[in-house]
């Protein structure tokens, strides 16, 4: 079955970056898009960016622009999200999603911490 | 900023309908918005119900429906069951130069 398998809970000081991977599986990963999201506790989710896995053109949240990097690799069918700069407002859990039908498909989400 | 807006809590009977609105602070919601629905259950990542208005995804009970109601997005939940209760977002596309991605700030059903 279609599956997004994300890396694991991250505690980081302020000022480090983070990176979280997501790995596809069940389909052809180059096929379809993926949404990076976060969610910070208590609060709606936020989107952050857009990648088209097949070519690596890429959207950002004008909020996140200059520290936010996605990527993707298609041999591994994996997606990357790295941000750094990081601070406490940061702490959130972070989600793929993948887009075949909108945003269809999310992955379990990773828990990054920011805390000195 | 754009802001997507929608009622913080609303609470139902089992069996009954309820229906919940998603409003954007840039004008009436249309289709050209692709509105969509998210149920999301506690310690859960969000789960698509709703897309494009009123698309329902292979998994989405027939309880649920989506619909443009006096210039907003709705969820329509028809018979509703107590394992319903969740927190349901929408998600609005604003596209254009920058085009992006916002979610509203969620309701909190209740069934009860």
């Amino acid at each position: 079955q279609v599956q997004l398998v994300q890396s694991g809970a991250e505690e980081k000081k302020p000022g480090a970056s983070v990176k979280v991977s997501c790995k596809a599986s069940g389909y052809t990963f180059a096929t379809y898009a993926i949404h990076w999201v976060r969610q910070a506790p208590g609060q709606r989710p936020e989107w952050m960016a857009w990648i088209n896995t097949g070519n690596g053109n890429t959207k950002y949240s004008q909020k996140f622009q200059g520290r936010l990097t996605i990527t993707s690799d298609t041999s591994a069918s994996t997606a990357y999200m790295e941000l750094g700069s990081l601070r406490s407002e940061d702490t959130a859990v972070y989600y793929c999603v993948r887009e075949a039908i909108w945003m269809d498909v999310w992955g379990q989400g990773t828990t990054v911490t920011v805390s000195s | 900023q754009t802001v997507v807006t929608q009622e913080p809590s609303l609470t139902v009977s089992p069996g009954g309908t309820v229906t919940l609105t998603c409003a954007s602070s840039t004008g009436a919601v249309t289709s050209g918005y692709y509105p969509n629905w998210f149920q999301q259950k506690p310690g859960q990542a969000p789960r698509a119900l709703i897309y494009s208005t009123s698309n329902k995804h292979s998994w989405t009970p027939a309880r649920f429906s989506g619909s443009l109601l006096g210039g907003k997005a709705a969820l329509t939940l028809s018979g509703v069951q107590p394992e319903d209760e969740a927190e349901y977002y929408c998600l609005l596309y604003y596209g254009g130069a920058q085009p992006h991605w916002v979610f509203g700030g969620g309701t909190k059903l209740t069934v009860l």
